[in-house]
C-alpha cells in the first residue's frame, strides 16, 4: 500500500541544483510531507518536512504542489557528500507510522 | 548531546538464540522507535513506543518484543533468532508522537547477521 511513489535514480552533476520529485496523490488534508536521507547505510537523516506552503532551510527547499498530491526536494547545490537515497514519506494518519519506501538514489558526479 | 545511540554495533547470532538490542536517546524525547532495513528496501517499523509505559505494534512486529525502560531507553528483544531477522536495526526517537513536532532521529544502526 504505496504512499509515496518516487523515482529509483537519479544523477545531477556537482554544483548544480537536485530535484528530486515525490507523488502522493492519496495525501490527506492534515498528513505532512517529510524528506529524509540516508547516506552509505548510516542512520536516516532529516531534512525539511512540510504541509501545503513551500519550506526552506539550510540543507534544502521543498516545493508542494497546490493540489499536494505531488512535492519536489530541492538541493541548490549539490556536492559530492550529497550522494545519498532519498526518502519522500507521507506520515499515515493511523498507526503512527512512517513508511520509507525504497526511496530515490541521487548520484552527484564530479 | 550524543543523540541516539545503539549497541552493539555487529552482532552474529546463530538460530535459535537470544539477544537484546539497547537504544537510549539523551533528547528528552517522549516517543521511540525500531525500524529493520533489508538489504535494497526502505525501513520497516518494528514496534514504537508513543510515551514511558507504552509500546505499541507497528509494520512488521512478530518475532520481536521490546522494553521502555525509563524515557531514555527503548530495548529491543529477539527470542529465537531466525535468518530471516538478519537485517540492519534502526533506533529513532522524536519529542512528540504526532503533528508537527515529529521529526525522528535515528541512531547509527545494528548490523545483526543470523546464521
Amino acid at each position: 500500500d504505496a504512499k509515496t511513489t518516487q523515482p529509483p535514480s537519479m544523477d545531477c552533476a556537482e554544483g548544480r541544483a537536485a530535484n528530486l520529485p515525490c507523488n502522493h496523490s492519496t495525501i490527506s488534508g492534515n498528513e505532512y510531507v517529510y524528506w529524509y536521507r540516508q547516506i552509505h547505510s548510516q542512520g536516516p537523516q532529516y531534512i525539511i518536512h512540510g504541509l501545503k506552503n513551500n519550506e526552506t532551510n539550510e540543507m534544502a527547499s521543498l516545493i508542494i504542489t497546490e493540489d499536494r498530491k505531488s512535492s519536489t526536494l530541492i538541493l541548490p547545490h549539490a556536492t559530492l557528500r550529497d550522494t545519498a537515497v532519498y526518502y519522500c514519506i507521507v506520515r499515515v494518519n493511523t498507526g503512527n507510522q512512517f513508511y520509507f519506501g525504497t526511496g530515490t538514489s541521487l548520484t552527484v558526479i564530479p | 548531546n550524543a543523540g541516539v545511540t545503539q549497541t552493539p554495533k555487529f552482532q552474529v547470532l546463530k538460530t535459535g538464540q537470544s539477544m537484546t538490542l539497547q537504544c537510549a536517546q539523551d533528547m528528552n524525547h517522549n516517543s521511540m522507535y525500531w525500524y529493520r532495513q533489508d538489504p535494497g528496501m526502505g525501513l520497516r517499523l518494528i514496534y514504537y513506543s508513543a510515551s514511558e509505559g507504552t509500546t505499541d505494534k507497528g509494520e512488521v512486529p512478530n518475532g520481536y518484543n521490546v522494553s521502555r525502560l525509563n524515557k531514555r531507553e527503548f530495548s529491543l528483544r529477539l527470542e529465537s533468532a531466525a535468518p530471516s531477522q538478519t537485517s540492519v536495526y534502526f533506533c529513532a526517537s522524536s519529542e512528540w508522537l504526532t503533528g508537527d513536532r515529529e521529526t525522528q532521529y535515528f541512531g547509527p544502526g545494528t548490523r545483526l547477521l543470523v546464521l
